[in-house]
């Protein structure tokens, strides 16, 4: 069972532009949340997290925003940029279960 | 900063061979974890080890073996690989493994091809 769902695989969007990558989850008991972002042939790396405490954390270009009720997280990229071309997870820390990722695209 | 440190970075098996995917991390941290990366499923965990001495099934654990040899080692074991191992194997560490706002931090990955 896919307790953390990322239901779209791909993202393109124009650089400068807004991306939204959005995270749906089943587990009400889970308290926090974090996305991490893979480029080709590297490991992950930790980009933003959000408490259930919170309903949005924000890091420069990075907002994550968490809508308990609907179970639901996004993370806002503003602008997008070419180098932010990367696969995007989130994962929840409770048992540390990720998504099935976002492929995002920035197109110059 | 070498931070978490995987070998090898590529191997091809033949099915029913064994190996061990090393991994060691330099950050002093308690907790460490073994994941796969397959399309379309992400990451799953496979095994963990939230301090020395001590390791823990995962998500997808059959057909894997864990050592945590010391603090700093974690290793992965195939005893008979199978094509469904055929996989991307990631290695991670975490500070305590206790506190749900700690991060992960991965290493490079190493491609596995069982034929």
């Amino acid at each position: 069972d896919q307790q953390v769902k990322q239901n779209s695989p791909s993202l393109s969007v124009q650089e400068g532009r807004i991306s939204i990558l959005n995270c749906d989850y089943t587990n009400s008991m889970f308290d926090y949340f974090l996305w991490y972002k893979k480029y080709p042939a590297e490991g992950p790396t930790f980009l933003i997290s959000i408490s259930s405490i919170k309903d949005k954390n924000e890091d420069g270009r990075f907002t994550v925003f968490l809508n308990k009720s609907a179970k639901h997280l996004s993370l806002h990229i503003v602008p997008s940029q070419p180098g932010d071309s990367a696969v995007y997870f989130c994962a929840v820390s409770h048992d540390m279960r990720f998504g099935a990722g976002t492929r995002l695209t920035v197109k110059p | 900063n070498a931070g978490v440190t995987q070998t090898p970075k590529f191997q091809v098996l033949k099915t029913g061979q064994s190996m061990t995917l090393q991994c060691a991390q330099d950050m002093n941290h308690n907790s460490m974890y073994w994941y796969r990366q397959d399309p379309g499923m992400g990451l799953r965990l496979i095994y963990y080890s939230a301090s020395e001495g001590t390791t823990d099934k995962g998500e997808v654990p059959n057909g894997y073996n864990v050592s945590r040899l010391n603090k700093r080692e974690f290793s992965l074991r195939l005893e008979s690989a199978a094509p469904s191992q055929t996989s991307v194997y990631f290695c991670a560490s975490s500070v305590t493994g206790q506190d749900y706002n700690e991060k992960l931090f991965f290493g490079s990955g190493t491609q596995l091809s069982v034929l």
